[in-house]
């Protein structure tokens, strides 16, 4: 299975928004609606933001939200704050009971 | 408090073994899945596979296939990480993570609740 494609790095001022894209193909986010969002500040485990390729967990901002069109999937952070600052990653349902991770973006908050 | 409880770092010589626990704590694995994941320094996530403690059925990235055993005790409150055959590039720190299910546990949900604080596997002669 081939990571997903995520760009290396993306920033934004405060109060502006971000946009993270995932990339990966018909066999995997093209195929299903099982896409989720991890947020991961150095040192600490990774936090789920969105999953299902649109749902927040409780307690996430709905200053996060996700979508998808085709093959890519897409992270947008808006109203950005200094905290949001951290690396991000995508996962998707690779089908056989498989999961695929992206390869990771560091989010600068300028 | 819901938490998942890992083992300590180990520092292992390349060709052993190493086997990881991941303990939950406030609840029990029944109904959950149960992934395993790692981070390589600097490093973005990869992930290793899953166990259904309850069932005992589990399944690993093709990358891993042959080197890779996941394991849980028989009081569904514990998941076990083997991998054999360690080289320098099986360094990293390795996580645990919760996902839920559906349809009595036969449907996997893909995403992750709950994540463990990872346990640093350093593979050094």
């Amino acid at each position: 299975q081939s990571a997903l494609t995520q760009p290396r790095s993306v920033s934004g001022s405060p109060g502006q928004s971000v946009t993270i894209s995932c990339t990966g193909t018909i066999i995997d986010v093209g195929a299903y609606k099982f896409v989720s969002w991890y947020q991961q500040h150095p040192g600490q485990a990774p936090k789920l933001k969105i999953y299902d390729v649109t749902k927040r967990p409780s307690g996430v901002p709905d200053r996060f939200s996700g979508s998808k069109s085709g093959n890519t999937a897409s992270l947008t952070i808006s109203g950005l704050q200094a905290d949001d600052e951290a690396d991000y990653y995508c996962t998707s349902y690779a089908g056989d009971f498989n999961l695929v991770f992206g390869g990771g973006t560091k989010l600068t908050v300028l | 408090q819901v938490q998942l409880v890992q083992s300590g770092a180990e520092v292992k010589k390349p060709g052993a073994s190493l086997k990881v626990s991941c303990q939950a704590s406030g609840f029990t694995l029944t109904g959950y899945y149960i992934h395993w994941m790692r981070q390589a320094p600097g490093q973005g996530l990869e992930w290793l596979g899953w166990i259904n403690p309850t069932s005992g059925g589990t399944n690993s990235a093709q990358k891993f296939q042959g080197r890779v055993t996941m394991t849980g005790d028989t009081s569904f409150t514990t998941a076990y990480l083997e991998l054999t055959r360690l080289t320098s590039d099986d360094t990293a720190l390795y996580y645990c993570a919760r996902a839920g299910s559906g349809c009595g546990g036969d449907c996997p949900y893909w995403y992750f609740d709950l994540w463990g604080r990872g346990t640093l596997v350093t593979v050094s002669s």
